[in-house]
């Protein structure tokens, strides 16, 4: 099983500022690795997809980059809406793991 | 619109039996895989495992093979996720899941449903 793990756990973030999470595998991943968004009570929302592609009507603040083992998402200004958990995502091995997630809240 | 919409929360007893249900529309149902995902209470999200509904064919998260069985009515284009004896450990809520594209094995999870929020209690 591929082990993933995400830092930090939790981000204080002011509004307009630049963010970047980070998410590790356990072994490579090619590319294989998806991003999504979950705000309280709701259903997780895909934003980035094998590793850099932005989902549909995804704003393009949200970026993603990295490979391998190592990769990271960078949302450029955020915005009050992008308060939320991040979870990243492996899709290359079974069976499918996600890592912790980091939280991004007020400061 | 590509939808998922999930059957209602529900609360059951243990050893109680259970199936929820994923209601596909928009897209061709049984072109894409579709996935099951547990997230217990504040906790992160768990792969349960996929079902083709083109012909059933299932992989089950090795966590999860015979605690849940996984089943789809292609002819109403429905996806179920089955208990045969419920515990407590089953609170959570489910969601189901579709593959963002109709091709491969794997892939990122596109569309999801609302959630199902399952409570077991005596």
């Amino acid at each position: 099983e591929v082990g993933m793990t995400q830092s930090p756990a939790t981000l204080s973030v002011s509004p307009g500022e630049r963010v970047t999470l980070s998410c590790r595998a356990s072994q490579s991943i090619s590319n294989n690795l998806a991003w999504y968004q979950q705000k309280t009570g709701q259903a997780p929302r895909l934003l980035i997809y094998d590793e850099s592609s932005r989902a549909t009507g995804v704003p393009d603040r949200f970026s993603g980059t990295g490979s391998g083992t190592e990769f990271t998402l960078t949302i450029s200004s955020l915005q009050p809406e992008d308060f939320a958990v991040y979870f990243c995502q492996q899709y290359n091995n079974w069976p499918v793991t996600f890592g912790p997630g980091t939280k991004v809240d007020i400061k | 619109e590509v939808q998922l919409v999930q059957s209602g929360a529900e609360v059951k007893k243990p050893g109680e039996s259970l199936k929820i249900s994923c209601k596909a529309s928009g897209y061709s149902f049984t072109n894409f895989w579709i996935a099951w995902v547990r997230q217990m209470p504040g906790e992160g999200l768990e792969w349960m495992g996929i079902i083709w509904p083109g012909d059933s064919n299932i992989r089950y998260s090795p966590y999860f093979q015979g605690q849940v069985t996984m089943s789809v009515d292609k002819s109403i284009n429905v996806a179920y996720l089955h208990w045969n004896s419920l515990e407590a450990s089953d609170s959570a809520m489910y969601y189901c899941a579709r593959y963002l594209r109709t091709s491969g094995n794997s892939d990122a999870f596109g569309v999801w449903g609302q959630g199902t929020m399952v409570t077991v209690s005596s």
